[in-house]
């Protein structure tokens, strides 16, 4: 059974803060990871790939890749109200995704 | 790029009845396209894979013969919800890869539509 897991938080950050999301996969043979975004009765939006080991970055958006641990983060920089949503974790493996059940992320003012 | 269009945005029909959700890739040529179920609070189910031109796949625990899924074109994808019950009320998402590549779109990212809602009363 591959499976990606993921705290569901909530996880409460103040404005302007650092959030650090974590996401663990069983499948060793999973080779793309992604991270999407999803508002309360929206489809999930695409924010982040990453395929190789280490950090890719984009604007306010880190994400982290750790294959020998199974592990991938998504890093928010400077974190906005309207960064509040759910994040969902995803790898892919046979050419489907297998998402985490997501983290949902409360900016606070 | 990369977007993907579903309609209707929203149906709300009888028990018994039967709902067709299209899918369209818009900007590109999907010769996969995804559909997913999520129910609230919950994930997203992957149901089945649809690749264009032939049968669909679908995951264990779906019904084929429930869910109908035609992938007639490059860039549209329908899944028909035959004999709908209130169970089947559900956050339906269709999300599309771009296969070729062309667009400059990554050939593994799934780029969804923004799901139907399906009330079945």
């Amino acid at each position: 059974q591959k499976e990606v897991e993921q705290n569901s938080g909530p996880l409460s950050v103040p404005e302007g803060a650092i959030a650090s999301l974590n996401c663990t996969y069983s499948d060793r043979v999973s080779q793309s990871f992604f991270w999407y975004r999803q508002y309360s009765g929206k489809s999930p939006e695409l924010i982040m790939s990453i395929y190789s080991n280490g950090d890719k970055e984009d604007g306010r958006f880190t994400a982290q890749l750790n294959k020998a641990s199974q592990y991938v983060s998504l890093l928010i920089r400077d974190s906005q109200p309207s960064d509040s949503a759910t994040y969902l974790c995803a790898a892919e493996s046979g050419n489907k995704l297998t998402f985490g059940t997501g983290t949902q992320l409360k900016v606070e003012l | 790029g990369a977007v993907v269009s579903q309609h209707p945005s929203w149906v709300i029909c009888k028990s018994g009845t039967s709902v067709k959700i299209e899918c369209r890739s818009l900007d590109f040529q999907a010769t996969t396209m995804f559909w997913y179920r999520q129910f609230p609070k919950q994930s997203l189910m992957l149901m089945a894979t649809s690749n264009e031109g032939s049968k669909a796949t679908y995951e264990q625990g779906v019904e084929k013969d429930k869910f109908l899924i035609n992938h007639a074109s490059l860039t549209l994808s329908t899944l028909t919800v035959t004999s709908a019950h209130p169970e089947d009320s559900s956050f339906y998402i269709c999300s599309a890869r771009d296969g070729g590549g062309a667009g400059g779109l990554s050939t593994d990212t799934q780029y969804f539509g923004p799901g139907t809602r399906l009330t079945v009363l």
